[in-house]
């Protein structure tokens, strides 16, 4: 158990749905992080909250919307997505959002876009 | 030229040999790097974090780095099978919020 909990671990939404994948951390961090992972490809930071404000926004595409209701929950809302969003999404938290923290991961919502 | 790169193996090494697993990036101005570890179908965990020139041990694991040729390395002492996984270099460019991730070099260790 690592502290960050993630549903659901599996996703499968055809193009024209609307899902939310939701992530908890029970660590009492102050920051969070929605990641990417693709096959053969680095993972990519999309969104980064601190004291539940974004503060990072990596060029994301508007189909993609975060949330961060209080410093413990964190989600992704998804519309519209397209077929090469198929990704493994990693939700991961730190205790501050400097960049020099170790980060805890999730174990990820593998999402399907059909 | 990608921020940060690595080769993605498979890098294979019999059990109880060193492994050595390296790491480069682009931007001269970091100045925090990590090594994570992935399994096959989990998530990253970190290992090892280094800020500062030279060589820091931790148990089986020794992180290099050498900011001069923005090179991070990692070296597994005594590998064993139970270490077969991708190691993933993640560089911090200026102590600000983005981490940057290599795409990983998967490793094996072969009984």
């Amino acid at each position: 158990e690592t502290g960050v909990t993630q549903t659901p671990r599996h996703l499968v939404m055809g193009m024209t749905n609307k899902k939310s994948l939701k992530c908890e951390q029970h660590l009492g961090h102050n920051a969070m992080y929605w990641y990417k992972q693709s096959a053969k490809k680095p993972l990519e930071l999309m969104f980064v909250y601190s004291l539940e404000e974004r503060v990072e926004n990596n060029s994301v595409p508007s189909r993609f919307s975060p949330e961060c209701p209080n410093s413990s929950h964190l989600f992704l809302h998804l519309h519209t997505l397209q077929p090469e969003d198929s990704a493994l999404y990693l939700c991961a938290s730190s205790h501050e959002a400097d960049g020099n923290e170790k980060l805890f991961f999730g174990s990820g919502t593998q999402l399907s876009v059909l | 030229q990608k921020e940060v790169e690595q080769n993605s193996g498979p890098l294979s090494v019999p059990e109880g040999a060193i492994a050595s697993l390296n790491c480069t990036y682009s931007d001269r101005v970091s100045q925090s790097f990590f090594w994570y570890r992935q399994y096959s179908g989990k998530s990253p965990e970190l290992i090892m974090s280094i800020y500062s020139n030279g060589d820091k041990e931790d148990g089986r694991f020794t992180a290099q780095l050498n900011k001069a040729s923005q090179y991070v390395s990692l070296l597994i002492r005594d590998s064993q099978p139970s270490d077969s996984a991708t190691y993933l270099c993640a560089v911090n460019k200026n102590a600000g919020n983005m981490l940057t991730f290599g795409g990983g070099t998967r490793l094996m260790v072969k009984p």
